[in-house]
């Protein structure tokens, strides 16, 4: 099966960059997909397809892969983006997610 | 507007059966596959499987198939997950989202709040 490893946490300061990463293998060449999930809410789908914001998602979310990581990254971080982050990819017709990340801002 | 609506939470007793629901709003409910996602307690999502509602075609993830029944009711909207046996290590909080076909692996685009589900003696 394929294997998505992200930290368990990352922290930034408010106003600063975050970054999350999801590595797997090769995830490069694969179409991934991250998810921003707040307790007690629905989980929001905030990058598609590597790159692509859904609407009403603020341009301040942004990803990227190359080779073997897949990263979100966001910009000027706000109170309101503390939350779990998840990545997801497709492998054999089955949906992969990644362990989660939990990102608090200082 | 989408809506995903599920049903409430459920305390039960190994070895009960139980059935939860997923009610699509605000779309085309049979142009969209539906599916299930585990989150047990401080861990991660697990995605179970999909449905279909056009004409039930499913798929379960490995870890899943036979321990669970995904279905779907296309006259009221509604997906189902299914126990006919519930074990305690089923507790978690169960979400259906749906899979926006938008490239040939697919997000899930709009997302259920949740179904909390605790088995307990």
């Amino acid at each position: 099966s394929y294997d998505l490893t992200q930290p368990l946490s990352v922290s930034v300061a408010l106003g600063q960059t975050a970054r999350i990463s999801c590595g797997g293998h090769n995830i490069g060449g694969k179409t991934v997909h991250w998810y921003q999930r707040v307790p007690g809410q629905a989980p929001l789908l905030v990058i598609y397809i590597n790159t692509r914001r859904p609407s009403g998602i603020p341009d301040r979310f942004s990803g990227s892969t190359s080779g073997n990581t897949a990263t979100l990254t966001i910009s000027r971080a706000q109170a309101g983006d503390e939350a779990d982050y998840y990545c997801q990819v497709w492998d054999g017709g089955n949906a992969v997610f990644g362990g989660g990340t939990k990102l608090t801002v200082l | 507007e989408v809506q995903l609506v599920q049903s409430g939470a459920e305390v039960k007793k190994p070895g009960e059966s139980l059935r939860i629901s997923c009610e699509g709003s605000g779309y085309s409910f049979t142009d969209y596959w539906i599916a299930w996602v585990r989150q047990m307690p401080g861990r991660g999502l697990e995605w179970m499987g999909n449905i279909y509602p056009t004409d039930s075609d499913t798929r379960y993830s490995p870890s899943f198939q036979g321990r669970v029944t995904i279905s779907a009711d296309k006259s009221t909207n509604t997906a189902f997950l299914q126990w006919s046996a519930l074990e305690a290590s089923d507790s978690a909080m169960y979400y259906c989202a749906r899979r926006w076909e938008v490239s040939g692996s697919p997000p899930f685009d709009y997302w259920g709040r949740g179904t909390l589900i605790t088995v307990s003696p």
